[in-house]
């Protein structure tokens, strides 16, 4: 069965830095690209960052890019989101995602994180 | 970037009505296009890929049309359990780009 679990949400005050975890398990992880996105409650889903199978690939919105990380670690079938600099327009529910397949949608995810930034 | 929006943004129906939500992209996205159901306090869920691929274990009540700029998503005969809010999404460049949701309330 395939599982994504993430961890690492909590309270942090503005301009501090936060790491996502996405634990993987039912799968190949090290053959699927991966997203991160995020949901303020009763708000919409948007997209944060992508990363390609093997890591050699990223890609971020406009609005995370320079303060956000996303990598992974093959090994131990884990995603990772590093949060630095962090914003209250950050605090959002955050998703792991599987790419089923490349244009194909997220066919997996996580079931979320609740990460709030206030002081 | 690639807007998409969808309508309408919210939607009354009843049990067994034929329902059609409609998503338009700012450009051309070929066929690369995604369709998700989100649940209260749930993660969303993949009903249709790529405009009109049905997701493995989606009920066929579910169907989706389009290529280009205009795409939708029908649901053929409304249950219960398809109240929720709908999301389309395009994957055919990053930023990936979701729809603002279309919320289907029971009637």
């Amino acid at each position: 069965e395939v599982q994504l679990v993430e961890s690492g949400g909590g309270l942090v005050q503005p301009g501090g830095s936060l790491r996502l975890s996405c634990a993987a398990s039912g799968f190949t992880f090290s053959s699927y690209w991966m997203h991160w996105v995020r949901q303020v409650p009763g708000k919409g889903l948007v997209w944060v960052s992508r990363i390609d199978s093997d890591g050699s690939s990223t890609s971020y919105a406009d609005s995370v890019k320079g303060r956000f990380t996303i990598s992974r670690d093959n090994a131990k079938n884990t995603l990772y989101l590093q949060m630095n600099s962090l914003r209250a327009e950050d605090t959002a529910v955050y998703y792991c995602a599987r790419v089923g397949a490349i244009h194909r949608g997220s066919d997996y995810w996580g079931q979320g994180t609740l990460v709030t930034v206030s002081s | 970037d690639i807007q998409m929006t969808q309508s309408p943004s919210s939607l009354s129906a009843s049990v067994g009505d034929r329902v059609t939500i409609t998503c338009r992209a700012s450009q051309s996205i070929s066929s690369y296009l995604n369709w998700y159901q989100q649940k209260p306090g749930k993660a969303p869920k993949l009903l249709i890929y790529t405009a009109s691929s049905l997701q493995s274990g989606v009920p066929s009540r579910f169907s989706g049309s389009g290529s280009g700029t205009d795409f939708t998503l029908t649901i053929s005969s409304l249950q219960p359990e398809d109240f929720a809010t709908y999301y389309c999404q395009q994957s055919y460049s990053t930023p990936i780009t979701f729809g603002q949701g279309t919320r289907l309330e029971i009637k």
